[in-house]
């Protein structure tokens, strides 16, 4: 099946500092890459949508200025953590829809960012 | 608004067959997935439903009904490696924008 590849897999950064975290289709297109963030024991929240060439559409509370998403090509989607504190600390993780299909999700393998 | 439910926590024995439940009530509805989520690691696909029915695959099987705004996720001859979190999503509108429901977290024990 289709391969999503979301790096890094962990990361500890001190308050204040930024964080991007990449995620890549590997062997497909992806046109639309989805980001969610993920507490402990939580289910799953859309954070964004990320589209190819154009401005990513954020989800109702989410600071597009704080979450900064690029889509510069069909296998390459950005999310970078701006002057992250605590609170931001989460597992975030990437999803993309292969072009040529319109059913399946596949989820990169997830970020879990630490932010002391 | 959208509101998925499922259960937050079921336990079972190995080798026994499992149901968890969702109910949805969503504005829109494109398909319903369920996705098997161990801690610390990404959803994995189990199954998409369009159409009210059973889908079996393998030890695993969805059912669906649109009108009662309902799926099941069946799970047979449970093993100890199917204790993890399993999630109901539902597809609406385009772009393939999922809601999720708070995940049932199985424990499978001997």
């Amino acid at each position: 099946g289709a391969v999503v590849s979301q790096h890094p897999s962990r990361v500890i950064c001190k308050s204040g500092t930024s964080v991007k975290i990449e995620c890549r289709s590997l062997d497909f297109q992806a046109t639309t890459m989805f980001w969610y963030r993920q507490f402990p024991k939580k289910s799953l929240m859309l954070m964004a949508t990320s589209n190819e060439g154009s401005k990513a559409t954020y989800e109702q509370g989410v600071e597009k200025d704080k979450f900064l998403i690029n889509h510069a090509s069909l296998t390459l989607s950005t999310l970078t953590v701006t002057s992250a504190h605590p609170e931001d600390s989460s597992f975030y993780i990437c999803s993309a829809r292969e072009t040529a299909t319109n059913e399946k999700l596949f989820f990169g393998s997830g970020t879990q960012l630490s932010v002391l | 608004g959208q509101n998925i439910d499922q259960p937050t926590e079921m336990t079972a024995t190995e080798g026994a067959i499992v149901q968890i439940n969702c109910t949805y009530q969503t504005s829109g509805f494109n398909g319903l997935f369920w996705y098997q989520q161990h801690a610390g690691e990404a959803p994995t696909f189990l199954s998409y439903n369009v159409l009210d029915g059973l889908e079996e695959k393998g030890r695993f099987s969805s059912f669906l009904s649109r009108s009662k705004g309902y799926s099941y996720l069946l799970l047979k001859e449970l093993q100890m490696k199917d204790s993890a979190s399993y999630l109901c999503a539902v597809h609406t509108g385009g772009g393939n924008k999922l809601t999720f429901g708070t995940g049932t977290q199985l424990k499978v024990e001997l």
